[in-house]
């Protein structure tokens, strides 16, 4: 089945700079990479998806970038603020709502005041 | 506030009790999913279900667990005799299904097992 790394697993960042999470996928037929934010003792809150036909997709602070040839895709937040301290978590998928997500290890984000 | 329901969000058993979770998909999600993720922070998929049926689910929660989906009714998710591995936050994914791919957790049901 797919796997999924993502890396780093610790990241602190200085408030205002930005934060990168990158992450490789195995399965070359996987078509769907959301982003999911966790803050502690809460629910996994998707933040941001792209799906194989695009390569960049940006929301707010939140940009995505998916390179389908190397099968690598990351998370850049910029100007980051205290409130985006959290883990956050890749994932990805193959096409269909009713294929099961496969997540990565995740990733501690600090952001320093 | 999220539109999938879990409950209990908590719940505490003894080893070789049943532990049975309960969730609400959001309104019109007919794709459901059950996912465990440990103290490590680790997701591992579980089971899911396109209405009442099941579609995937891996080894253990074949052997070990029941799940269902009945039609108007909660979907719920039972361990059969729990064991101290089982305790991990359980999280219930709804997902429109088709080529959408989003999916909605509910707050989960933690389940610690002593």
């Amino acid at each position: 089945g797919e796997q999924v790394e993502q890396l780093p697993s610790i990241l602190r960042v200085q408030e205002g700079s930005s934060a990168s999470i990158n992450c490789s996928y195995e399965d070359s037929a996987s078509n769907y990479f959301p982003w999911y934010k966790q803050e502690p003792g809460e629910n996994p809150k998707l933040i941001i998806d792209i799906r194989s036909n695009m390569e960049r997709k940006q929301i707010q602070e939140l940009i995505v970038l998916l390179d389908k040839k190397a099968k690598r895709f990351s998370l850049h937040i910029t100007d980051t603020q205290p409130g985006d301290s959290a883990m956050y978590f890749c994932a990805a998928s193959r096409s269909g709502g009713n294929n099961k997500l496969t997540f990565g290890q995740g990733t501690v984000l600090s952001v320093i005041p | 506030n999220s539109k999938v329901i879990q409950t209990p969000r908590y719940l505490v058993k003894g080893q070789g009790q049943k532990a049975k979770m309960r969730c609400i998909p959001e309104k019109g999600h007919p794709v459901v999913f059950w996912y465990q993720q440990n103290k490590n922070n680790e997701f591992k998929f579980l089971i899911n279900f396109q209405n009442q049926e099941v579609l995937q689910q891996i080894d253990m929660t074949e052997k070990r667990f029941s799940a269902e989906c009945p039609s108007n009714s909660p979907c719920s998710l039972e361990i059969q005799s729990s064991e101290a591995g089982d305790s991990a936050l359980y999280l219930c994914a709804s997902s429109l299904g088709a080529n959408t791919g989003q999916l909605y957790f509910g707050e989960g049901s933690k389940l610690t097992v002593l």
